[in-house]
């Protein structure tokens, strides 16, 4: 059964600030991995998907990488502003590749004016 | 573009009572699926469909809970004689079907809040 990690649980940091966040899953067998954010009280917002042979993705400030045979993927942000405090998730397809997708608990990230 | 869209936004309903939870994809896609989001479990994954037909139901809690999509567009969350556990959010996810998996990115509603009393 899959199961995926993210380190850490909760994160506060001055703005400007450069930042990673981890995620590591135990099944290495994935055809892709999808990061979100989650704004309180509302839904998800997809930020990069990257599929099983790409090593990386970037989409502005964001710069996700999948090391799929080591089970681990990282969430890089750059120049942190207020507006990126949110709940950071990963997560990745069950089984198959359009599979329900198996959530870490997330990363709870303020970002300090 | 329309994103995934879903109703009603919040439903208090009383321990017992049927309460049915709607979910509108983004046109063309084929894959729906259905997620819950409570405070000590975090995201699980409930049920996907594929067209009309739902080829992995394995994460319904219990046979309370079941689902049906029809036109392979709108699907329905029904959940039976409603229990205080069964207070979450409810989130539903479409996507493209692409061939190989790889590139099927999941988009989400914002979800419906259900409170059981």
């Amino acid at each position: 059964k899959q199961e995926v990690t993210q380190i850490p649980a909760a994160l506060s940091v001055p703005e400007g600030e450069n930042l990673v966040l981890n995620c590591s899953f135990t099944d290495s067998a994935i055809y892709n991995l999808q990061w979100f954010r989650q704004d309180p009280g509302k839904g998800l917002t997809s930020l990069l998907l990257i599929q099983s042979s790409q090593r990386e993705q970037t989409s502005g400030r964001l710069n996700a990488s999948l090391d799929k045979s080591s089970g681990r993927s990282t969430l890089y942000i750059a120049a942190s502003q207020p507006g990126d405090s949110a709940t950071y998730l990963c997560a990745v397809p069950s089984g198959g590749g359009a599979d329900g997708l198996t959530f870490g608990k997330g990363t709870h990230l303020i970002i300090q004016p | 573009g329309a994103g995934v869209s879903q109703s009603p936004s919040n439903k208090v309903t009383e321990k017992g009572k049927d309460v049915e939870l709607r979910c509108d994809p983004i046109s063309g896609h084929t894959a729906l699926y259905w997620y819950r989001q409570s405070l000590g479990q975090g995201l699980e994954f409930l049920i996907y469909f594929q067209g009309n037909s739902a080829p992995d139901k394995s994460g319904l809690p219990s046979d309370r809970f079941s689902a049906e999509r029809t036109g392979g567009s709108v699907s329905t969350l029904t959940i039976q004689r409603t229990q205080q556990e069964d207070s979450a959010v409810y989130l539903c996810a479409s996507s493209p079907f692409v061939a190989g998996g790889g590139r099927n990115e999941q988009f989400f509603g914002p979800g419906t809040r259900l409170t059981v009393l």
